[in-house]
C-alpha cells in the first residue's frame, strides 16, 4: 500500500480563521513533507520532518505551523492566511534514508483564502 | 539558472504515438531522477525513478538518463488519452530530503 491520505479535500477559510490540514501514511516512512503548489507550477517544498523532528523549513511564514505528532501523522496549522496562500497543499512521505528516492504524494487539500 | 528545467508544453499527440518528454539539469551531484504524473487537481503520482545513466523500462514507459549531457527523458509508447496529464521530472540534493522539480510538461493525447 503506497497511500498517503489528506483531509480535508477542500477548505475555504477567511483571513482571521484558524484551521488545520491533516496527512496520514501507514507505509512506515519516517520522512514526511509539506508542499505548496500553485496552478501550472511545480510543487514547492515548505517543510520536511525526519523521525518526527523538523528537518527543513524553507523560510515559510509563521502563519503556517507544521506539527508531526507521531510517525504516521503530519499536520499543518493555518492562521491569519492571505489570499495569495490559496493553493493546493500536498503532503508526501518517503523512507528515512538519504539513499531512498521514492516519494509518495497524497491527493492534496485545495485551500481557498477569502 | 533553475536546477531542473522542463518545457511546459502543451504537447499534443495523436493516440498511439510515441511521446518523448525531456528535462535538463544543472547540478552534477544529482544521481537519482524521478518522473511523476499529475492529473488535473490531483497529487503527483510517482511513475519511475532511475539512477545515474542508462535506461529503465516499465510497461509502456521508459526513463533514460544521459549524465554527460545532463539530459533526462521519459518515453511513452502507444500513448492513450488516459496519459493526458502533466509530467514532472525531479531529482534530490544528495544527502538531503530536498527534492527539486521541473516545471512540468502538459501532455494531451488526442483520441
Amino acid at each position: 500500500d503506497t497511500e498517503v491520505t489528506q483531509t480535508p479535500k477542500h477548505l475555504v477559510m477567511g483571513m482571521t480563521n484558524k484551521k488545520s490540514l491533516k496527512c496520514e501514511q501507514h507505509m512506515g516512512h519516517r520522512a514526511m513533507y509539506w508542499y505548496k503548489q500553485k496552478a501550472k507550477k511545480p510543487p514547492e517544498l515548505m517543510f520536511v520532518y525526519s523521525y518526527e523532528k523538523l528537518s527543513i523549513n524553507e523560510s515559510v511564514p509563521s502563519r503556517f505551523s507544521p506539527e508531526c505528532p507521531n510517525s504516521s501523522l503530519l499536520n499543518l496549522h493555518l492562521h491569519a492566511l492571505q489570499p495569495e496562500d490559496s493553493a493546493l497543499y500536498l503532503c508526501a512521505s518517503s523512507q528515512d534514508t538519504v539513499d531512498t528516492y521514492e516519494q509518495y504524494f497524497g491527493p492534496g487539500t485545495r485551500l481557498t483564502v477569502t | 539558472q533553475k536546477e531542473v528545467e522542463q518545457d511546459p508544453g502543451p504537447l499534443s499527440v495523436p493516440e498511439g504515438a510515441i511521446v518523448s518528454l525531456n528535462c535538463t539539469y544543472s547540478n552534477s551531484a544529482f544521481q537519482y531522477f524521478m518522473w511523476y504524473r499529475q492529473y488535473s487537481r490531483k497529487g503527483p503520482e510517482l511513475l519511475m525513478y532511475t539512477y545515474s545513466s542508462g535506461n529503465k523500462e516499465d510497461g509502456r514507459f521508459t526513463a533514460q538518463v544521459d549524465k554527460s549531457s545532463k539530459y533526462i527523458s521519459l518515453f511513452i509508447r502507444d500513448s492513450q488519452p488516459s496519459d493526458s496529464a502533466t509530467y514532472l521530472c525531479a531529482s534530490r540534493h544528495p544527502g538531503t530530503y530536498k527534492y527539486i522539480f521541473g516545471t512540468g510538461t502538459r501532455l494531451k493525447v488526442l483520441a
